[in-house]
């Protein structure tokens, strides 16, 4: 089955505890982005990549961290958590093949809480 | 500056009403413009997306948008409402020149039996 994944789904911390949030795919897809979910704010893109070892900021990358090493992962990661990092985040991947139009496969959501 | 809006927080109707979400635009160029869905506790699900041709596009459970570049909307559409539309509907839109997608706020739908 095609899909996005991403671990942890739910996560608990605390201030200044270094955490990643890991997305993989399955569908050889060149470009993959991470978002926030915000209440009111609707979904923003925090970084994306358009293939391996290409990354790239997105509308707000301020405290966040990305890796493209391979095709298929993505990892986001936060050094150093803080509350207003508190969110849902989204992972989502796309092919380049013209005619798409960079339609996204978003994975399920990860809630994270920083204390 | 480029953005996407969606003027309503959230709609009403009642099932089997045809019902209308809004979506408005602001970019440069000709832009590539998508609907998603989102269900409680679920990821985005792609319903459907105008790149060119047609102003009127169809896609997945039976919705379709218009394109109307003179107004700069391409607002989702359903002949019949079902209560399991009830669900947040984001308008995204990737300005021509970019990689990137920019997304309206969200439009919460609630079906009404």
């Amino acid at each position: 089955e095609a899909q996005v994944t991403q671990n942890p789904r739910y996560l608990i911390t605390v201030t200044g505890k270094k955490l990643t949030v890991t997305c993989s795919q399955n569908m050889n897809h060149e470009y993959m982005s991470w978002y926030r979910q915000d209440p009111g704010l609707g979904l923003r893109q925090i970084y994306y990549s358009m293939n391996v070892e290409v990354t790239d900021k997105g509308d707000v990358p301020e405290g966040y961290k990305v890796s493209r090493k391979e095709k298929r992962n993505f990892p986001l990661i936060l050094e150093s958590p803080s509350p207003n990092q508190t969110s849902l985040y989204f992972c989502a991947s796309s092919s380049l093949l013209a005619g798409g139009g960079l339609t996204q496969y978003f994975g399920p959501g990860t809630r994270l809480l920083v204390l | 500056a480029q953005s996407v809006a969606q003027p309503e927080d959230q709609v009403n109707v009642a099932e089997g009403n045809p019902l209308t979400v809004k979506c408005t635009y602001s970019v440069s160029g000709n832009p590539y413009l998508f609907w998603y869905v989102q269900y409680p506790n679920r990821g985005l699900q792609f319903l459907l997306k105008y790149i060119t041709g047609d102003n009127l596009v169809k896609g997945s459970y039976g919705f379709e948008a218009e394109f109307n570049k003179s107004q700069t909307s391409f607002h989702l559409k359903k002949p019949s409402a079902l209560v399991s539309d009830s669900a947040l509907y984001f308008c995204a839109v990737r300005p021509e020149t970019t990689d990137k997608l920019i997304f309206g706020t969200g439009t919460r739908l609630q079906v009404f039996p």
